[in-house]
């Protein structure tokens, strides 16, 4: 089965950019999704399809993904980013949809 | 304004079952993909189940496959879990989530917390 990989934390300076990895077999030949979640709330979207934005997610947040490596990549970071942050992608393979362990962002 | 609302989670005894509810709201829910999702407590996402919008196509995570069952009623805006055989191992918060062309997860519900446990 497919599996991704990414780190359990990443730490940032608060104005620097964080970069949260991704990592799967082809993986840039998929479209990954980022999901953040802070403790007591469900899951959001944060981008999909690599880099896009849903409406009302702010321009910091951005996405890139080549090779066996996607990234969620968030600018300018603020307090309030600190939060656990998945990868997804849809397996066509074995008609699955897969989930990163997750990577708890901490700002400090 | 797009909501997703689950219930039915409980504190059940292993081997009992459950059926979860999700009334789906704000947008037109038979157009739409809808899958669950669970996390245990201070763990990470599992994937569960996707039901294409006419409810046709099914897909189970292996973990699940012959004892969970995913159904959807369109004319009443509902998503249905059915658990069967319950595990400890199944205790987490269970998610619905509706999706969208690309296949990601565009709107969650706020989850409802099933507890296995003698």
């Amino acid at each position: 089965s497919y599996v991704l990989t990414q780190p359990p934390s990443v730490s940032v300076a608060p104005g620097q950019t964080a970069r949260i990895p991704c990592g799967g077999n082809g993986i840039g030949r998929k479209g990954v999704h980022w999901y953040q979640q802070k403790p007591g709330q469900a899951p959001v979207l944060v981008v999909f399809d690599n880099s896009d934005r849903p409406s009302g997610i702010p321009e910091r947040f951005s996405g890139s993904n080549s090779g066996n490596t996607a990234t969620l990549i968030i600018g300018r970071a603020e307090a309030g980013d600190e939060a656990d942050y998945f990868c997804h992608v849809w397996d066509v393979d074995t008609y699955h949809v897969v989930f990163g362990g997750g990577t708890k962002l901490f700002v400090l | 304004e797009v909501q997703l609302v689950e219930s039915g989670g409980a504190l059940v005894q292993p081997g009992g079952s459950l059926r979860l509810s999700c009334a789906a709201s704000g947008f037109t829910f038979s157009d739409r993909e809808m899958n669950w999702v669970r996390q245990a407590p201070g763990k990470g996402l599992e994937w569960l189940s996707y039901i294409s919008d006419s409810g046709d196509t099914i897909y189970y995570a292996d973990s699940v496959k012959g004892r969970f069952t995913v159904s959807r009623d369109n004319a009443k805006n509902s998503l249905y879990l059915h658990m069967n055989n319950l595990r400890v191992e199944d205790t987490a918060f269970y998610y619905c989530t509706s999706e969208e062309a690309g296949d990601e997860f565009d709107f969650w519900g706020q989850g409802t917390l099933v507890t296995v446990s003698s």
